[in-house]
């Protein structure tokens, strides 16, 4: 099992801006997957992306993956203070644990 | 179909004792995981389970243990108690282990 490992570790933003944070890993994988956080609640599945796919968009959600980099990022475009939450990437190898880092805290304000 | 449900929500226990958190995963679903979640420490793997067999397992001591039933239900136990063991305990269920799907959490207190 591996982490991924979030930067930045915080990103403060205005609505209507776009958020990316980043994710490195260090092994090879089956997929890379990124969750949401809202303080004290359970994790969300966000989008998942195998490792044979370069790009995936999902609503306001665009995520890519670079294999030979070892490197994902995630995108939230025009970002509303309902983004406001903790994000966690998160890669996967098969038969392995989902492990987690420490996230990028993001705050949109209005 | 209904998501995964963690009982109880919320615990208070002192030091010493012993306590038990329950997990009910998705309808198909046949692996459970558990995690660990503090401020300190962030969201820590503690074991998971795919058809009754415990699959992988993180680094926690043997106070902490768990088990899954026939019909993929999932317990963890801890004993005794200690202060650091306060947290956000979150249950996790897949069909094969990849894609998981949060319960809300136990939030346990430890006084």
């Amino acid at each position: 099992s591996q982490q991924g490992e979030e930067d930045p570790q915080a990103l403060s933003i205005q609505e209507g801006e776009n958020a990316t944070m980043n994710c490195s890993y260090k092994t090879s994988i089956n997929n890379l997957q990124w969750y949401r956080q809202n303080s004290g609640r359970g994790l969300v599945h966000l989008i998942l992306i195998r490792s044979n796919e370069r790009e995936k968009h999902s609503g306001r959600l665009r995520v890519t993956l670079d294999t030979s980099k070892k490197s994902s990022s995630l995108l939230i475009t025009a970002s509303r203070a309902a983004d406001t939450a903790s994000y966690f990437c998160a890669p996967y190898q098969a038969g392995t644990a989902l492990i987690f880092g420490k996230g990028t805290t993001l705050s949109v304000s209005s | 179909k209904a998501g995964v449900t963690q009982t109880p929500r919320y615990l208070i226990k002192t030091r010493g004792q012993q306590v038990t958190l329950s997990c009910s995963p998705i309808s198909g679903h046949r692996s459970v995981s558990w995690y660990q979640q503090t401020p300190g420490q962030g969201l820590q793997f503690l074991f998971e389970y795919f058809s009754e067999t415990q699959r992988n397992k993180g680094n926690f001591p043997g106070r902490f243990s768990g088990r899954q039933f026939s019909n993929s239900r999932s317990e963890m136990n801890v004993s005794t108690l200690e202060l650091g063991d306060s947290a956000l305990y979150l249950c996790a269920s897949s069909f094969w282990g990849d894609t998981q799907y949060f319960g809300p959490g136990t939030r346990l207190t430890v006084l």
